[in-house]
């Protein structure tokens, strides 16, 4: 089935630099992929997107690329703030995974920005 | 913007017990989920609900769970006699059409079987 592997956390940075949550993946079709990002307290919602090889998904700054020669999709931003703390979850949707649309999430990995 | 609203944020039971955790889905959306993630694991599926029935269910969603729509509004899940186990986060989600990047999360529910 499907499966999808992230950088285990927390990671801890200063502000301003740069970041990386690396994830992998295992799909049997074509998946569509996703980062979700929850903040203290709150639902995940939905960071960005990438929907066929070589897509890059981007928002407030970050970025991922959708890689299916090395089954990566990681997230990258330049310059990271305070308010970027929170949890990072990388997803994929499958449909040719039984059919369904659900999501097959990673763990999450917590970021954690020192001023 | 609209939300998912779940309710309560935490609850406590003892293990055998009925819970019931509640989720008013956005009121246009059509596809309604539930998602859990016990501490340190992975976020997992547990079953989708589409036309007031389910339309799929992971190996997790025995028959001690069950969905239900009560009034249109509604989204529950009824875990039966809980136990241990079962103390995790749970997500409820919406989704207008089904298209895999159309969810809106709940905040969760904390649930903590004692």
């Amino acid at each position: 089935g499907d499966s999808v592997t992230q950088m285990e956390g927390p990671v801890t940075l200063s502000e301003e630099a740069f970041l990386t949550i690396n994830c992998t993946y295992t799909a049997t079709g074509y998946p569509s992929l996703f980062w979700y990002v929850q903040y203290p307290g709150e639902g995940l919602q939905l960071l960005l997107k990438a929907t066929k090889a070589d897509d890059k998904g981007s928002n407030k700054g970050f970025e991922a690329t959708y890689r299916k020669e090395t089954t990566s999709f990681h997230l990258e931003k330049g310059s990271v703030q305070v308010s970027d703390s929170a949890v990072y979850f990388c997803a994929l949707s499958d449909q040719m995974d039984t059919g369904r649309r659900a999501l097959t999430f990673g763990s999450g990995t917590r970021l954690q920005v020192q001023p | 913007e609209p939300e998912v609203t779940q309710t309560p944020s935490h609850q406590v039971t003892q293990m055998g017990q009925e819970v019931i955790l509640r989720c008013v889905p956005i009121s246009n959306h059509l596809y309604f989920y539930w998602y859990r993630q016990i501490l340190g694991q992975k976020v997992e599926f547990l079953v989708s609900f589409y036309n007031n029935e389910i339309s799929e269910k992971s190996e997790i969603f025995d028959d001690q769970f069950s969905v239900e729509r009560p009034d249109g509004s509604n989204f529950t899940l009824k875990i039966r006699s809980t136990k241990l186990e079962d103390s995790a986060m749970y997500f409820c989600a919406s989704n207008p059409t089904g298209v895999p990047y159309g969810y809106t999360f709940g905040s969760g529910t904390r649930l903590t079987v004692v």
